[in-house]
């Protein structure tokens, strides 16, 4: 079974500081990875999808597959990054292709 | 382009009613997907319409169901409401199954 953790359920920064939200998986094929946001009042909305190697709003992750990891990094946090982060894995074939399995998300705070 | 749209945005139900979502998808998409956020937590997948039919389904009972629309609008269904049903429940849209999800706002449904 696929599963997805991240271990920190609350993150505090100064603005201006590093950020890095953890996240790793289990799922024994050939994941999909995303991280999702939801900031204040808005709908959940897609980051970046690790297959397009994007960097969006200054955010990079990258597919570790040797610690299963897929973290969310930013050098320099703004306080406008204050929201709610879901990791999330896909299937990219089977039965549940295209099934999104979610974290528990990590709320992220960047104080001035 | 419209967004996902979900209605109603809330809804008070009692244990043992019935309940029906409703989801219209993003212009130009196929695919409809359904999730569970209990408070606290990621959102849970519950299955995914393509085209008119059920494409993977998670650990629900069958007293979830759905229906997709010729217009790829969609439905959930609960019948037999139980107290741990009270959630908000996202639909998302994308062009093909394993397309980028884009979210609805939800639909809050609680029951007492």
């Amino acid at each position: 079974a696929q599963r997805v953790t991240q271990p920190e359920k609350l993150l505090s920064v100064f603005k201006g500081a590093p950020v890095e939200l953890k996240c790793n998986y289990s799922y024994s094929g050939s994941p999909e990875l995303f991280w999702y946001v939801q900031y204040s009042r808005q709908r959940l909305q897609l980051l970046l999808r690790h297959i397009s190697r994007e960097s969006i709003k200054g955010f990079t992750a990258d597919l570790n597959k040797g610690e299963t990891s897929f973290h969310l990094k930013k050098p320099f946090a703004q306080e406008e990054d204050s929201a709610m982060y879901y990791c999330a894995l896909s299937q990219a074939g089977g039965t549940s292709y295209g099934k999104l399995t979610f974290g528990q998300g990590t709320i992220l705070t960047v104080h001035p | 382009e419209t967004g996902v749209t979900q209605s109603p945005t809330h809804l008070i139900k009692t244990r043992g009613q019935q309940v029906t979502l409703r989801c219209s998808s993003q212009s130009g998409h196929n695919t409809v997907s359904w999730y569970q956020q209990a408070l606290g937590q990621g959102p849970q997948f519950i299955f995914q319409y393509y085209r008119e039919e059920e494409n993977g389904r998670g650990n629900f009972p069958p007293r979830f169901s759905g229906l997709q629309f010729p217009n790829y609008s969609s439905e959930l269904n609960v019948n037999a409401l139980e107290l741990d049903d009270s959630a908000l429940y996202l639909c998302a849209s994308s062009s093909d199954r394993a397309g980028t999800q884009y979210f609805g706002p939800g639909t809050r449904l609680t029951v007492l």
